[in-house]
């Protein structure tokens, strides 16, 4: 157990709906980053907060959008879900930004767009 | 910027036979590099890490190597086991922008 906590670990929903995904960072940990991973494809990465505020940004799309909370949780936003959106959501977390800082991912939230 | 390449995409080996890894990285400023295992429905998960002033360092089974002049560390798993199948990333950061750049992953299969 990573100590990292996303909910819901599972969610189907159709096309052009709205998803929140939800994460705890480890006890401690500031920084908290997001990650897609597609079906048999790489880690793809969304963005990435840093007590509370935006640290830095990957190829994530303008119909998605993300926040970190003051008690350091965060939660991911889709929108106007596409089919292509269908994909595995890793939240992960690290102490620091730092390098050499450990990033722990959790369980992730398998979200299916039908 | 940083670029990460990893290969083999696919590894399958013996039981009990060797396994290896490779990743080349872009940026000679990077000095942070883990390895992260992802099991069937899982997160990844780190398995060994290594900085820039060290040239290799053994965990049990895994070790991992460096060579700062050519680019490029490599994954090793001796005595390969069925628990030892999954997907294998490999991630290079600096302290430059403080991200980590991920290899494609590789697919390792032990056949029993």
């Amino acid at each position: 157990d990573s100590g990292v906590t996303q909910t819901p670990k599972h969610l189907i929903t159709a096309t052009g709906q709205r998803v929140t995904l939800r994460c705890s960072p480890r006890s401690g940990d500031l920084s908290v980053y997001w990650y897609q991973q597609s079906l048999d494809q790489g880690l793809q990465f969304l963005i990435q907060y840093y007590n509370g505020e935006e640290r830095a940004k990957g190829n994530i799309l303008e119909r998605f959008s993300a926040q970190q909370f003051p008690d350091l949780h965060s939660e991911l936003n889709l929108s106007s879900l596409e089919l292509g959106d269908s994909a595995l959501y890793f939240c992960a977390s690290s102490a620091s930004p730092l390098s050499g800082n450990t990033i722990y991912f959790g369980e992730g939230s398998w979200l299916t767009v039908v | 910027g940083e670029n990460v390449e990893q290969h083999p995409s696919t590894l399958s080996v013996q039981e009990g036979d060797s396994a290896v890894i490779k990743c080349t990285y872009s940026d000679s400023a990077s000095n942070y590099f883990p390895w992260y295992k992802q099991e069937l429905g899982k997160g990844p998960q780190l398995i060994i890490d290594i900085r820039s002033n060290v040239g290799e360092k053994k965990d049990q089974r895994i070790a991992v190597t460096l060579n700062k002049t050519a680019k490029h560390f490599s994954l090793h798993i001796t005595e390969t086991q069925p628990e030892d199948s999954a997907v294998y990333f490999c991630a290079a950061r600096g302290d430059s922008n403080y991200q980590l750049i991920w290899g494609a992953g590789t697919k390792l299969i032990i056949k029993p």
